[in-house]
């Protein structure tokens, strides 16, 4: 099955900085990659997804890289404020099959100090 | 407002006794999920359901029972043979196969202590 890795396990940034997290995963196969994002007591909340047919995607502070020769996808976020202190999970799938099981990495907790 | 309910979200358990989590969706969703969220560990599926009366087990489903009798309702038991089970479970749903963005909606989860 698929294997995703996650790294950093914490990242702690200053207001105003920007953050990135990178993930690898080991099914060529995988096409679709979302990231999440947990706040305190709360469930994950999708934030942006890329598919294997895209390099880049941004959506205001975030973007999102993709490196199918690598098999290695980062999210990046620009000009860091509080209220992206959360834990951030990157997850891959093979769409297409029979069921969608998202495979996740072990998340990465992000602090953003004022 | 539509989305996912999960209740109770604070539950605490003996050892040796079995416990039912709650799930509960009105998004109109087909697909559902239990997944385990343990320090470090990401997200672990534990079950998921793609239509009403159907379920396959994930990938740590040692311990655990689903039943899916209606579309909205996902509910999972924490049965006494789950070695760990103190742990937050969070429940998600899906549209189905076909229709699915690939999103999952998550709930808030529930945070089971056995003491």
């Amino acid at each position: 099955g698929e294997n995703v890795e996650q790294h950093p396990s914490t990242l702690s940034v200053q207001e105003g900085d920007s953050a990135v997290i990178k993930c690898t995963y080991s099914d060529s196969a995988s096409n679709y990659f979302p990231w999440y994002k947990q706040e305190l007591g709360k469930g994950p909340q999708l934030i942006i997804d890329i598919r294997s047919n895209v390099g880049e995607k941004k959506d205001q502070r975030i973007a999102v890289t993709l490196n199918k020769t690598a098999k290695h996808f980062s999210l990046h976020i620009t000009e860091t404020q509080p209220e992206d202190s959360a834990v951030y999970f990157c997850a891959a799938v093979k769409g297409g099959v029979s069921d969608y099981k998202l495979s996740f990495g072990a998340g990465t907790t992000v602090t953003v100090r004022a | 407002d539509g989305g996912i309910t999960q209740s109770p979200k604070y539950l605490f358990r003996k050892e040796g006794q079995n416990v039912t989590l709650s799930c509960e969706q009105n998004l109109n969703h087909d697909a559902m999920y239990w997944y385990r969220q343990d320090p470090g560990q990401g997200l672990r599926l534990i079950y998921y359901s793609q239509i009403v009366n159907d379920f396959q087990k994930g990938d740590i489903a040692e311990g655990y029972s689903v039943s899916r009798e209606k579309k909205e309702s996902f509910p999972l038991t924490v049965t006494s043979a789950q070695k760990n089970p103190t742990a937050f479970y969070l429940c998600a749903s899906s549209r189905r196969q076909g229709q699915n963005t690939g999103e999952l909606f998550f709930g808030e989860g529930s945070r089971l202590t056995v003491l």
